[in-house]
């Protein structure tokens, strides 16, 4: 698998505590947000969407908040653990399983 | 299990050249993407296919070409490599009307 050492924010955040990842996209007319998780030598992983008439959606520890008016998007993952530790992507498309624009990334850091 | 593969994992070729890179998925998707990585640019969109025949250029298209004969590949055509193409290429494929994408573990190119 590959990935490259990108020159990210980073997010570091102590084991146990919640982790906010933010994200401002561009197209006021995408209709579908989603959140990638890619650990190293990896590709992205699909972790959550939340489609453009929802504020909010919870999965499992995880909470994608969308914010039409300032065009912001934030994922929360509760209880943060070493497995998090991650590149985390926002993408945004036009439409269901359409083409995707991805956000430059954050880089979360987990500390024991 | 259904998967999607890329080959090779690794690539060093010299400016010039041509490169075709794989990809092969076995979910029967409609939808694949070919994604680039490089160092602050996250990930951008190369070219992609809505079905067999169907191929349209993504926000970084030049100086590469697809083509889909079937659904389960899409294998991605360097026509004369530069070292500004020296990046790792992601595959996806997704299905109509899903969000979820489903990548390839990715493929190093390093044009020389």
């Amino acid at each position: 698998g590959e990935s490259v050492g990108l020159h990210l924010p980073t997010l570091s955040v102590q084991e146990g505590d919640n982790s906010i990842i933010n994200c401002a996209y561009s197209n006021s007319a995408s209709d579908y947000f989603i959140w990638y998780k890619q650990e190293s030598g990896k590709g992205p992983q699909f972790i959550i969407d939340i489609r453009s008439n929802m504020d909010k959606r919870q999965g499992q520890r995880v909470t994608v908040l969308l914010n039409k008016t300032v065009k912001h998007l934030s994922l929360q993952i509760a209880a943060t653990q070493p497995g998090d530790s991650a590149v985390y992507f926002c993408a945004e498309g036009g439409a269901a399983g359409n083409k995707l624009t991805f956000g430059g990334g954050t880089r979360v850091l987990v500390k024991p | 299990d259904a998967e999607i593969t890329q080959s090779p994992r690794h690539k060093i070729t010299e400016t010039g050249r041509q490169v075709t890179l794989a990809c092969h998925q076995t979910w029967n998707h409609n939808n694949m993407f070919w994604y680039r990585q490089d160092l602050g640019h996250g990930l951008r969109l190369i070219h992609y296919s809505y079905g067999v025949q169907d191929t349209n250029k993504g926000e970084v298209s030049d100086g590469y070409s697809v083509s889909r004969s079937n659904t389960e590949d899409l294998p991605l055509t360097l026509e004369s490599a530069a070292s500004s193409q020296t990046s790792v290429y992601f595959c996806a494929s997704s299905v109509t009307g899903g969000t979820e994408a489903f990548f390839g573990q990715g493929t190093r190119l390093t044009v020389v």
